[in-house]
């Protein structure tokens, strides 16, 4: 059974950082691509960038509002892949989902809450 | 970065109808669309790819069409927990993108 865990939110400052990590199981990671997403409180969804599998280059792409803030890794040995999130701002709270493939994932985390506040 | 529009924003309608959804797209995504369908507090379950490929374990009650820049989500006779969020999304280009969700409720 695939399963994606996300864990590391909380409530952090404006202008700190926070990695998130996202675990899986139940499938080979390192042959696939993985994508995170986000949703503020009440809104929508929104895209926050993928990462490649390493057979297709291992490349990463973000949305404009992260870009440059924002980075994605990942680990194929742990098969756990890694939001790490810098000067974070007001507007980067959300709930946060990591999800399997980066076109139209079938496979999606619970989420971890962030929550960015003074 | 392509738009997507979804309407209507609230749709009203009682278990047993049927619920006709749209999303059109600022520009051409051929048939790169998904539709999602999202309950409180849960992670969002995708319900159609390449805009009208059920996903597995998706009633045939729920389809989709489309092609371009309009698509429809349609679902023949309303169940009870078919009561949800449901968002449009494409992946012909990046960034992704999301409509804004229509929201269906009970009637």
């Amino acid at each position: 059974e695939v399963q994606l865990v996300e864990s590391g939110g909380g409530l952090v400052q404006p202008g700190r950082s926070l990695r998130l990590s996202c675990t899986a199981s139940g499938f080979t990671f390192g042959d696939h691509s993985m994508s995170w997403f986000r949703q503020a409180p009440g809104k929508g969804l929104e895209w926050v960038g993928f990462i490649r599998d390493r057979g297709s280059g291992g490349t990463t792409q973000y949305a404009a509002s992260v870009k440059d803030r924002f980075t994605i890794s990942r680990d194929d040995s742990k098969s756990i892949a890694y939001l790490q999130m810098n000067s974070l701002k007001t507007e980067d709270t959300a709930v946060y989902y990591c999800t399997r493939g980066y076109n139209t994932p079938s496979y999606w985390g619970q989420g971890t809450l962030v929550t960015v506040s003074s | 970065e392509i738009v997507l529009t979804q309407s209507p924003g609230t749709l009203s309608l009682s278990p047993g109808e049927r619920a006709t959804l749209s999303c059109r797209a600022s520009q051409s995504v051929s048939t790169y669309l998904a539709w999602y369908q999202q309950k409180p507090g849960q992670a969002p379950r995708l319900l159609i790819y390449g805009a009208s490929s059920r996903a597995t374990g998706i009633p045939d009650r729920f389809s989709g069409s489309g092609s371009g820049t309009d698509f429809t989500l349609t679902i023949s006779r309303l169940e009870p927990e078919d009561f949800a969020v449901y968002y449009c999304q494409q992946h012909a280009n990046t960034p992704r993108s999301f409509g804004q969700g229509t929201k269906l409720e009970i009637k």
